[in-house]
């Protein structure tokens, strides 16, 4: 299957820092990338959907001004967590799909720890 | 609020068919039928998806029924592998995607 990248797979950070975390498209051209966070034993909680070359939709409760999505090109889009704390501590993880039918594909998610 | 229902745990002997169902009764006539399995800490798998038709794969087969409001996803000769949280959800086009609570299928030796 199609493979998407995600980078960190792991990140530590200071409180009141920022991080970013990248999603790649590798082999295929990604029209919409949805972002999702995970806390231990709970399920994949969507934080938003992004559509090249537009601004994110973000799910309600979601800070769009704290979570900075950029979906520049269909190959790649960034997550940006703003003055995290510890409360952000999650597992975070990327996918993208090509469109109608298709199936969308995962990252392998990374594991950001505010100390 | 999810569009799906799935059962919270579900147990198989190594070796034999998992049958996991999923019902989705509000799904609209649009909207495709995908099943996900996440292993501790990775990312979700793609495992298979279909709109009416019943669908294989190399990894399992999806039956759903003809009213589409519930479906089955089938692992043929489940092993030790296999043990994770498997996540049936709709979605059509560009629309979220969003999962509900999963079920968790462990493969008994």
């Amino acid at each position: 299957g199609a493979v998407v990248s995600q980078h960190p797979s792991w990140v530590i950070c200071k409180s009141g820092t920022s991080v970013k975390i990248e999603c790649r498209s590798l082999d295929f051209q990604a029209t919409t990338m949805f972002w999702y966070r995970q806390f231990p034993k709970q399920s994949l909680m969507l934080m938003a959907t992004s559509n090249e070359g537009s601004k994110a939709t973000y799910e309600q409760g979601v800070e769009k001004d704290k979570f900075l999505i950029n979906h520049a090109s269909l190959t790649l889009s960034t997550l940006t967590v703003t003055s995290a704390h510890p409360e952000d501590s999650s597992f975070y993880i990327c996918s993208a799909k090509t469109g109608t039918g298709a199936e969308a594909f995962f990252g392998q998610g990374t594991r950001l720890t505010v100390v | 609020d999810a569009k799906t229902t799935q059962p919270p745990s579900m147990d198989c002997a190594e070796g034999r068919a998992a049958n996991l169902p999923c019902n989705h009764s509000t799904i609209s006539g649009n909207e495709y039928v995908y099943w996900y399995r996440q292993i501790h800490s990775q990312g979700p798998q793609y495992i298979i998806h279909g709109l009416k038709n019943n669908e294989t794969n190399e990894m399992a087969s999806l039956i759903i029924t003809e009213d589409r409001k519930s479906s089955t996803l089938i692992l043929p000769h489940a092993t030790l592998r296999d043990t994770a949280v498997y996540y049936c959800t709709v979605n059509f086009g560009n629309e979220k995607l969003t999962f509900g609570t999963g079920t968790r299928l462990t493969i008994i030796p």
